[in-house]
């Protein structure tokens, strides 16, 4: 199975301020249609886990330009250039390129 | 505007079944692909099973594989999932979500809680 590694698992964050997750994938997430399935999902407390950026760096209908994602082969990471109160939560990445489908242990994104 | 509507969950003992529902609405429910995702209480995301458009190929996560089932019934818009033999391992809020490489949309989740 793909393991999907995420970093940090806390981030206490400022708001104003930026804040960056990285998420290692332990192989290449390039399929064989040459697309590369890596995607972040935002979870808020009680709540179903919400797209925010699907196939490396594109985002969602609706999710602010202050979120963006890079990366590419098995290093990929998910910005927010200036953290809003409304971006606390759980925030995953997830693989779907390889069966069976993996996610990131998630990373717990509070204000200080 | 595309709608998963989760239900079936709830308490059942060790080793009973349960079946699950989801029905979609918003989208053309059998040119998609769908999936299960869990989520044990206080824990992250599972993968657990998914279904082609067709309904002609499915996929199972190890830890559920010959207990749990996916189908879909493109004439009513809805996918289901059988678990068989649950246990206590399998207490969780169940999702389901669009598509098996993307994950574009969820539902709102139905907790199974499995207990004696």
């Amino acid at each position: 199975d793909v393991v999907m590694t995420q970093s940090p698992l806390s981030l206490p964050v400022t708001l104003g301020q930026p804040a960056s997750i990285s998420c290692r994938s332990s192989q290449s997430l390039v399929n064989s249609d040459g697309n590369t399935y890596l995607n972040w999902f935002h979870q808020r407390p009680g709540q179903s886990p919400r797209r925010l950026i699907y196939k490396v760096s594109n985002r969602d209908s609706g999710v602010p330009d202050r979120f963006s994602g890079s990366g590419s082969g098995t290093d990929f990471t998910l910005k927010i250039s200036r953290v809003e109160a409304e971006d606390v939560g759980v925030y995953y990445c997830m693989q779907g390129t390889h069966w069976p489908r993996t996610f990131g242990q998630g990373t717990t994104v509070d204000i200080k | 505007e595309v709608q998963l509507l989760d239900s079936g969950g709830g308490l059942v003992q060790p080793g009973g079944s349960l079946r699950l529902s989801c029905a979609a609405s918003g989208f053309t429910f059998s040119i998609s692909a769908m999936s299960w995702v869990r989520q044990a209480p206080g824990k992250g995301l599972e993968w657990v099973s998914a279904i082609t458009p067709s309904g002609s190929s499915t996929y199972y996560a190890d830890s559920v594989k010959g207990r749990f089932t996916i189908s879909r019934d493109n004439s009513k818009d809805t996918l289901s999932l059988q678990m068989n033999s649950l246990s206590a391992e399998d207490t969780a809020v169940y999702y389901c979500a669009r598509d098996t490489m993307t994950f574009s949309n969820w539902g709102q989740g139905t907790l199974v809680t499995v207990s004696s």
